[in-house]
């Protein structure tokens, strides 16, 4: 069935490191795949997509890496800080003529140690 | 920034009573979702909307739920007789058109609904 994983629940890091969050997709046909950033009380915030005819694209401290052969996805975030503690999730889309519908995995909660 | 408005932030209600969840969309989109969160897990799919009809709605999106586009600025969500389970965080969401309706998401900051 549709499912879009992850595979820790909780990552701790130290301010200054680096951080991978990870995501494991089971759909072959999902063509398009964002990281959503939801701090306690809030909405999902969108931090970088993907398309499926990429396999890397950066943005400001976030790299998403995105291996269509083992179905994973990744979200890396350089020097990770204070304000990055939150629950991160993957989700998917699949489909040009779809209803926009987006499958979300688990979730990710990222603690920043100082 | 345009956002996604939701009223109100938190609502409480007795089981079996009605509520209806607001949501004011960003002017310009064009497709509505609702979501929603049971504390502790991920964000799961309800419903989608587009040109005043549901265009695909989850199995939890049963027949004690309906969304409506009252006027040409307000999508609810209304659940007709509330139960424990129904006890979550809603969020509303919208969407530009374009070649693929996923792009330019935008989520509201949700309701909170508490039935007891």
């Amino acid at each position: 069935g549709e499912s879009v994983g992850l595979h820790l629940p909780t990552l701790s890091v130290q301010e200054g490191d680096n951080s991978i969050i990870n995501c494991a997709y089971s759909n072959s046909a999902s063509d398009y795949f964002i990281w959503y950033k939801q701090e306690s009380g809030k909405g999902p915030q969108f931090i970088i997509d993907i398309r499926s005819n990429m396999d890397k694209r950066q943005g400001q401290r976030v790299t998403v890496l995105l291996n269509k052969t083992v179905k994973h996805l990744s979200l890396q975030i350089a020097a990770t800080q204070p304000g990055d503690s939150a629950v991160y999730f993957c989700a998917e889309n699949f489909g040009s003529g779809n209803t926009g519908k987006l499958i979300f995995g688990q979730g990710t909660t990222l603690q920043v140690k100082p | 920034e345009p956002e996604v408005t939701q009223t109100p932030s938190h609502q409480v209600t007795q089981m079996g009573q009605e509520v209806i969840l607001r949501c004011v969309p960003i002017s310009n989109h064009l497709y509505f979702y609702w979501y929603r969160q049971i504390l502790g897990q991920k964000v799961e799919f309800l419903v989608s909307f587009y040109n005043n009809e549901i265009s695909e709605k989850s199995e939890i999106f049963d027949d004690q739920f309906s969304v409506e586009r009252p006027d040409g600025s307000n999508f609810t969500l209304k659940i007709r007789s509330t139960k424990l389970e129904d006890s979550a965080m809603y969020f509303c969401a919208s969407t530009s058109t374009g070649r693929k309706k996923a792009y330019g998401y935008t989520f509201g900051s949700g309701t909170r609904l508490t039935v007891v």
